[in-house]
């Protein structure tokens, strides 16, 4: 299967709204990257995780590599968070594979 | 934060052409990548190199391909000849120990 099983692949919220993602991995990778792409393609990078949890404003992540699974999580969805978001793994030989991304769409 | 450069932000070639893509890297970042995304579709890893050397490279990167970091300038990404299917948003990363990467804000290479 897919090295990287990112879901849902698309997300609809209202304003306000919380929800999160989740990245499932095949194998064990040693670290993790989200991002987000907005309607112009840049990617803006939220996180990078080892292991653990980290917050940044409305925004955390958690990466557990045993259970081989990282998950970011939304709170009090804005309009400026739209876009599509991705998760990046990388294994033990450094490649990094691309989660199948999250097409996320706040509405008021 | 620290900002990785790519240059041109758009290029429009005829197939058969060779084109060179370029990236600025963070200056004293020691890993360097290159990342191929089709309109509408995921990222996907070409190539990591680092210490002068290709270290991994994936299906994508055909023959075609090719990098290099001449005296420690830009890290170029090189296809010759370009095909239809080489056009998409190609992104630069850089890293400072192979670890979080940062990345440009990409060029899209449009191949007639």
């Amino acid at each position: 299967g897919m090295p990287v099983e990112q879901n849902p692949p698309a997300l609809s919220l209202y304003e306000g709204a919380d929800s999160g993602l989740r990245c499932n991995f095949s194998t064990t990778m040693k670290s993790v990257q989200w991002f987000q792409q907005n309607h112009r393609g840049r990617l803006i990078t939220l996180f990078y995780l080892a292991q653990g949890t980290k917050e940044n404003g409305r925004l955390k992540s958690t990466f557990n590599s045993k259970e081989r699974y990282s998950t970011l999580h939304i709170k009090d969805a804005q309009l400026e968070d739209s876009g599509t978001y991705f998760c990046a793994a990388s294994s033990n030989t450094d490649k990094v594979v691309f989660g199948t991304g999250t097409r996320l769409q706040v509405s008021p | 934060g620290p900002k990785v450069l790519q240059i041109p932000s758009h290029q429009i070639i005829d197939m058969g052409q060779m084109v060179t893509l370029n990236c600025d890297p963070v200056s004293n970042h020691l890993y360097f990548y290159w990342y191929k995304q089709i309109l509408g579709q995921q990222m996907e890893f070409l190539v990591n190199f680092y210490n002068g050397k290709v270290m991994e490279k994936s299906k994508l990167f055909k023959d075609q391909f090719s990098v290099e970091r001449p005296d420690g300038s830009y890290f170029t990404l090189k296809i010759q000849p370009t095909a239809l299917e080489d056009s998409a948003v190609y992104f630069c990363a850089s890293s400072l120990l192979g670890y979080e990467q940062y990345f440009g804000p990409g060029t899209r290479l449009t191949v007639l």
